[in-house]
Order: C-alpha cells, then sequence, then structure tokens
C-alpha cells in the first residue's frame, strides 16, 4: 500500500447499530496514525492519536486500534447515533516527517 | 481557550488574480499546516510552518507560498489564479510533533470565476 486508504467509502446504517470502518496505510518507517471526525459545515475534530502497535483508544461510543505491522487501523462506533453521522478521516505519519497523509474517509449516515 | 481563526471565511476572486489567506493559531501552538480540499480529492497537504520556518511542503505548483510570523500566525499566498484553485482551504495548528493533534479552523471557501 502506498497510500492511505480507507474502506468502505460510505456507510448507511440504522440508530443504534454497532458499525467500523477500516484504515490502510504504509507499515514502513510508521510514527503516528490519526482518526478524525467531520461534520457538515464544521472542521474536522480530532478523535484519537495512535502510535504503538496493538495501541487501544476510547473516547465515549467510539474506540479505535492499531496495528503497525500489518499497516491498519479500525474505528469502532457502538451503538450509532444520528448525531454520528459524518465523514471520519484517518491520516498517517511516517518517521520524523510531521506532514500527514490523509485518507478519503469513510461517510457515515445513521438513519433515525 | 480560542480556537483557530481563519479569515476571509469566503472569497471570490478572477483568474490570475492573487490571493491572501490568514490563519490564527490556538495560542501556544507552534506548528501550522494548510491544506486544500477540493470534491473528490479529500485533504491535500501544501505545507507546514514552524517557527517561522517551512519544514514540510506538499506538491504544490510554485504560486502556492506561505510565510509564518513570529507570534505563530500564518499567511498562505496564491498568485496567478486558477480555475482548478478553487476550494476550501483549511488551516491546522498543533504542539510541536508529527503525534499531536491538529487543531482545524473553519476555512477560507475560494471561488475563482
Amino acid at each position: 500500500i502506498l497510500n492511505v486508504e480507507q474502506s468502505p467509502q460510505s456507510l448507511h446504517v440504522q440508530e443504534g447499530d454497532s458499525t467500523n470502518f477500516t484504515c490502510s496505510f504504509p507499515s514502513s518507517n510508521f510514527y503516528a496514525l490519526h482518526w478524525y471526525r467531520w461534520e457538515t459545515a464544521k472542521s474536522p475534530e480530532a478523535l484519537f492519536v495512535m502510535t504503538l502497535n496493538g495501541d487501544e483508544k476510547k473516547k465515549g461510543r467510539i474506540s479505535a486500534t492499531l496495528n503497525t505491522k500489518e499497516g491498519y487501523s479500525y474505528l469502532y462506533i457502538k451503538g450509532s447515533q444520528p448525531e454520528d453521522s459524518a465523514t471520519y478521516l484517518c491520516a498517517r505519519s511516517a518517521g520524523n516527517n510531521r506532514k500527514l497523509i490523509w485518507g478519503l474517509g469513510t461517510s457515515l449516515a445513521v438513519n433515525p | 481557550k480560542a480556537g483557530v481563526t481563519q479569515t476571509p471565511r469566503y472569497l471570490i476572486k478572477t483568474r490570475g488574480q492573487q490571493v491572501t489567506l490568514s490563519c490564527s493559531p490556538i495560542s501556544g501552538h507552534r506548528s501550522v499546516s494548510w491544506y486544500q480540499q477540493t470534491p473528490g480529492q479529500g485533504l491535500q497537504f501544501l505545507f507546514e510552518y514552524f517557527s517561522e520556518t517551512q519544514r514540510n511542503k506538499g506538491n504544490f505548483p510554485g504560486r502556492f507560498s506561505g510565510r509564518q510570523f513570529s507570534n505563530s500566525r500564518s499567511e498562505m499566498n496564491v498568485s496567478t489564479l486558477e480555475l482548478g484553485d478553487s476550494a476550501l482551504y483549511l488551516c491546522a495548528s498543533s504542539l510541536e510533533g508529527g503525534a499531536q493533534p491538529q487543531h482545524f479552523g473553519d476555512g477560507t471557501r475560494l471561488s475563482i470565476l
């Protein structure tokens, strides 16, 4: 994998469903993996930054895991709510380079 | 604590003109990054400034330039505007380090006629 790739591109779920998305990235020279939520008409909001293989982070109903050896991260949302509707972006930085390379995002729509 | 402030919010220009966008970071943040967002392209990294020095640069033509002042405020300049420069330009500030979360402004929506 040369770039940061996210799947699925979009997702529609019902309120109360649990869901998860994938972020795949080059595993070489890994430094950090970021997750952001971007709601319509707002600016991106940081959710998690993870650096260590096996890292797991949680914020309310949202959690994320990191596998730096195989180059992927999962974002989980438990019991989705309409207010979770947003685009979820991941980004990777490598080595000492603080430049973030971004995926195209997963667009989540939660139907009430 | 005040967030990242970008001005102006909206801008309409014509081809060939130049434009300057401004970004005031969160107090204490010395790193400022600029991004271009167009439909279907995702966030494209333009450049990052730290302590008045450009530390990283993306793959954009020389028409795109920036600078950072001693108070960490940053400006981005685009000269000889083209239709394809129409986009949302986002600025983000953070503490030192690539493992620090970025805090985004609301962006400047630039339209080129």
